[in-house]
């Protein structure tokens, strides 16, 4: 079993939708939580980084952490075609350590 | 200010080969990770330096695989013996050395060996 598990998609939304995109852990350990995007070609870019659990907000995005379920989720609000790309989720149990990502979301917001 | 800088940012090499991989970090990132990305796949752990030692290197999947980091900045990533399982995307990241940082990625190296 990963360590993260990530649904693949590919996720196809219209323009203006709101965009959940999820991950689960086995690790309870997990404390540090990440939500890259990586465009094609790109390194990830960080969007959002939270400690334990509850619910984080910054513009568009809002990230959710829930350590009884071990399961951390995005929104995106007000999707736009920018918005396209492969988003990651990535965790640790110690910041200063090994960073466990998911396999990746692939979404694409249709004009 | 400048990112994480990774050099070349391609690079194709035959079976066999010795090649190089340099990662040059955010000024004043006392931390600096590998990272390689196969097709489809997320990054996965090769190694990490806290200044000039290397921290964790578990990642490393055998011995042809080697990365120093002499003066506690620039890193380079050294793989011998290239084999055609070794074609990956290698990324590097780099963070501050304290509560709260995440890691800072460069757009990485493309290894295709033929």
């Amino acid at each position: 079993q990963k360590e993260v598990e990530q649904d693949p998609g590919p996720l196809s939304v219209p323009e203006g939708a709101i965009v959940s995109l999820n991950c689960t852990y086995s690790n309870s350990a997990f404390q540090y939580f990440m939500w890259y995007r990586q465009y094609s070609r790109k390194g990830p870019e960080l969007l959002m980084y939270t400690y334990s659990s509850g619910n984080k907000e910054d513009g568009r995005f809002t990230a959710q952490v829930d350590k009884s379920s071990k399961y951390i989720s995005l929104f995106i609000r007000d999707s736009q075609p920018s918005d396209s790309a492969t988003y990651l989720c990535a965790m640790s149990a110690d910041n200063f350590n090994k960073f466990y990502f998911g396999s990746g979301t692939k979404l694409n917001v249709k004009p | 200010g400048a990112g994480v800088s990774q050099t070349p940012s391609n690079k194709v090499t035959e079976k066999g080969k010795y090649v190089e991989l340099r990662c040059d970090p955010i000024s004043g990132h006392t931390a600096l990770y590998w990272y390689r990305q196969s097709l489809g796949q997320g990054p996965e752990f090769l190694i990490y330096f806290q200044g000039t030692g290397a921290a964790d290197d578990s990642g490393l999947p055998n011995d042809r695989f080697f990365a120093v980091r002499p003066e506690g900045s620039v890193s380079t990533l050294k793989i011998q013996r290239t084999e055609r399982g070794d074609s990956a995307v290698y990324l590097c990241a780099s963070s501050l050395m304290r509560s709260g940082s995440p890691l800072h990625f460069g757009n990485g190296t493309r290894l295709t060996v033929t």
